[in-house]
């Protein structure tokens, strides 16, 4: 089915452990997008990619990079895993405007 | 500043009407958006209004958008269990790599 696929949906690592979280979206959408969310504070902008080839900073960036390896897929990367970046991680694509994002079914991390 | 306000809970009896508010700062924005969370999920798109427009309906569901006030509702018709959700509100500003704000979001909880 269309839509945005990431992986894994549940992970728990060790402090100081670095791991990658996958996203794919096959709707060929130009901007994607990775978010944090925790309660009570919503969801936050970690990076986005407005288009193939770039990638910008959003709101959270520190102690995360990402690669835009190409138009369908984005990845996050945590070098060193510590437990603030246990979160809900969710990755979304857009295309047109009145339709806003399509998301991820979202990644549970645990740092312990 | 792109601070979307929202109230954190909300609890209706099933049947009766169910009205989310919103509070947006940014008078530049072109759409404005509804997501719904169901537990463990990823955020769907219920609606979307464009900042031109003053009301928008899909079955159950009413827009009304106040620019003036920078105010967003969403109304939902004969409220269900399965309306149990944490609804996000959004806006989408032109520019900077297409991106949304979003809510804290509203926990709504239908009881019988």
């Amino acid at each position: 089915n269309a839509g945005v696929t990431q992986t894994p949906k549940f992970q728990v690592l060790k402090t100081g452990q670095s791991m990658t979280l996958q996203c794919a979206q096959d709707m060929n959408h130009n901007s994607m997008y990775w978010y944090r969310q925790d309660p009570g504070m919503g969801l936050r902008l970690i990076y986005y990619s407005a288009s193939e080839g770039t990638t910008d900073k959003g709101e959270v960036p520190n102690g995360y990079n990402v690669s835009r390896l190409n138009k369908r897929e984005f990845s996050l990367r945590l070098e060193s895993a510590a437990p603030s970046q246990t979160s809900v991680y969710f990755c979304a694509s857009r295309g047109r405007q009145e339709y806003g994002y399509t998301f991820g079914s979202g990644t549970r991390l645990t740092v312990v | 500043g792109e601070d979307v306000e929202q109230s954190l809970f909300l609890s209706v009896r099933e049947g009766d009407s169910s009205v989310i508010n919103c509070t947006y700062t940014d008078s530049s924005s072109t759409y404005l958006y509804w997501y719904k969370q169901e537990p463990g999920a990823g955020l769907q798109l219920l609606t979307y209004i464009f900042s031109n427009m003053d009301m928008k309906q899909d079955q159950r569901l009413t827009v009304l958008l106040n620019k003036k006030d920078k105010h967003l509702s969403l109304r939902i018709a004969d409220t269900q269990t399965g309306d149990s959700a944490i609804y996000f509100c959004a806006e989408s500003i032109p520019g900077g790599g297409n991106k949304l704000t979003f809510g804290t979001g509203t926990q709504l909880k239908v009881e019988l």
